[in-house]
């Protein structure tokens, strides 16, 4: 069976600054990678995903995660944050990328942005 | 919104009580899931519906929980005699397809139970 860590349950960070929310994850197969977000009030929604190929993918809004197999992380990265992007973050795994049955979340980080 | 529209936004429930919450999928959508999220963990898969049938129950507790997609109107979870530790926020999902990258989530449900 798979799980998935996210370490910081709470990251504050001024608006402007750069942001990293780790995803640590341990699996005795190959795995698919996906983070979610939570804005207040809605519902998860994919913000990027890592299925094969490239080990750096990238979100329209300017997030990006890098897979790291040696280290089994997939930390989602932004090199300045607005206030926006204030939300919950779920990393989550999957052994297939074809069941939604097999996904695996972490716990969450809740990611503030302060004026 | 043409989202997944859960309701209630937040239940309370006595023990003993019976809990139902609604998910409505995204119009056009066949597949319903259900996770639970308790205090401090990830969300967890419960049981995975398509429209009158029951796929994948794996995760549900044998006992007190049972799920529903009816050929019209919403997916229903529901809890019976809920206890204090069926406290939790429940997530539905829906999709066109089993494929994880076209999951929708809705806003979830959080059953308090005192």
């Amino acid at each position: 069976a798979q799980s998935v860590t996210q370490l910081d349950s709470q990251v504050p960070v001024f608006e402007e600054a750069p942001v990293e929310l780790r995803c640590n994850y341990s699996s005795s197969v190959s795995v698919y990678l996906f983070w979610y977000v939570q804005y207040p009030n809605q519902g998860l929604q994919l913000l990027l995903k890592y299925l094969s190929g490239s080990t750096l993918v990238k979100s329209i809004n300017g997030f990006e995660a890098e897979f790291n197999k040696s280290q089994t992380s997939f930390h989602l990265r932004k090199p300045s944050v607005h206030i926006s992007d204030t939300a919950e973050y779920f990393c989550a795994v999957s052994v297939s990328s074809g069941s939604a049955r097999q996904l695996t979340f972490g716990s969450g980080t809740q990611l503030t942005v302060l004026p | 919104n043409a989202g997944v529209m859960q309701n209630p936004r937040h239940l309370v429930r006595r023990r003993g009580q019976e809990a139902r919450l609604r998910c409505s999928p995204v119009k056009g959508h066949s597949h319903v899931y259900w996770y639970r999220q308790l205090p401090e963990e990830g969300l967890k898969f419960m049981v995975y519906l398509q429209k009158e049938n029951i796929i994948d129950e794996s995760g549900m507790p044998k006992e007190r929980f049972s799920a529903e997609f009816p050929k019209e109107g919403p997916s229903i979870l529901r809890i019976q005699q809920v206890v204090r530790g069926d406290s939790a926020a429940y997530f539905c999902a829906s999709s066109l397809s089993s494929l994880n990258e076209k999951l929708f989530f809705g806003s979830g449900t959080q059953l308090s139970v005192l």
